[in-house]
């Protein structure tokens, strides 16, 4: 069985400081995929990044940054500088690749609430 | 391009009621999928359908909730006898090959 776990609920930062959502997964197979989805008020799930469990080199994009260890079954994502527009709820996910039936389902983390404040 | 949409945004049912939630995919996409999101809580996984096809329907909660995609593209949930326990966001979400999955704004149900 899969299972992803943000151990944080909720986080609060000041405008400007730097701040890591930690996500841990749990799968017993070999080729994976893992995500990260921003929920802001409006409820929709924004896409923000893939890695295939393959690709272990750390991704930057803008200020968003990713590291992937899978020494530690860890996914972590990184704000720089964050801004007031960062603050929602932010989701890991986990999917098997290429489960035909299932059709690579997601499994979510319960979400970490990012709030910063001005 | 447009996204995957989602009717009504908003749902009230009294309990008892029946209930149905349509998701237009993105033009092309093959695979569509429903998640459940309670308050609070990640979205957990109802169903999946591979053009027409429902392939896997282990997520839902009880021989109330069905979905159907007649046509492989539109895809309606339906609830019968709806309970407050029915109560959440209800996310389609769909994608074109085996890569991303791309979700809607969600309907929020709420039973009375």
């Amino acid at each position: 069985a899969q299972k992803v776990t943000q151990a944080q609920t909720e986080i609060s930062v000041v405008e400007k400081e730097d701040v890591t959502l930690d996500c841990v997964y749990e799968t017993r197979d070999t080729t994976y995929y893992l995500f990260w989805y921003k929920q802001p008020p409006s409820g929709e799930l924004v896409f923000l990044i893939r890695r295939n469990s393959f690709d272990e080199q750390n991704e930057i994009s803008g200020r968003y940054s990713w590291n992937f260890q899978k020494s530690t079954s860890s996914f972590n994502f990184t704000i720089t500088a964050s801004q007031v527009v960062d603050s929602a709820v932010y989701f890991c996910a986990l999917s098997e690749a290429g489960m035909e039936t299932s059709g690579s389902r997601l499994t979510f983390g319960e979400g970490t609430q990012l709030t910063v404040n001005p | 391009g447009a996204g995957v949409s989602q009717s009504p945004r908003y749902k009230v049912a009294k309990r008892g009621q029946d209930v149905a939630l349509r998701c237009d995919p993105i033009s092309g996409h093959v695979s569509l999928f429903w998640y459940q999101q309670a308050l609070g809580q990640g979205p957990e996984f109802l169903t999946y359908f591979q053009n027409e096809a429902q392939l896997d329907k282990s997520g839902l909660p009880s021989d109330r909730f069905f979905a159907e995609r007649p046509e492989g593209s539109v895809s309606t949930l339906k609830i019968q006898r709806t309970q407050q326990e029915d109560s959440a966001v209800y996310l389609c979400a769909t994608r074109e090959g085996w890569e991303t999955q791309y979700f809607g704004p969600g309907t929020r149900l709420l039973v009375l």
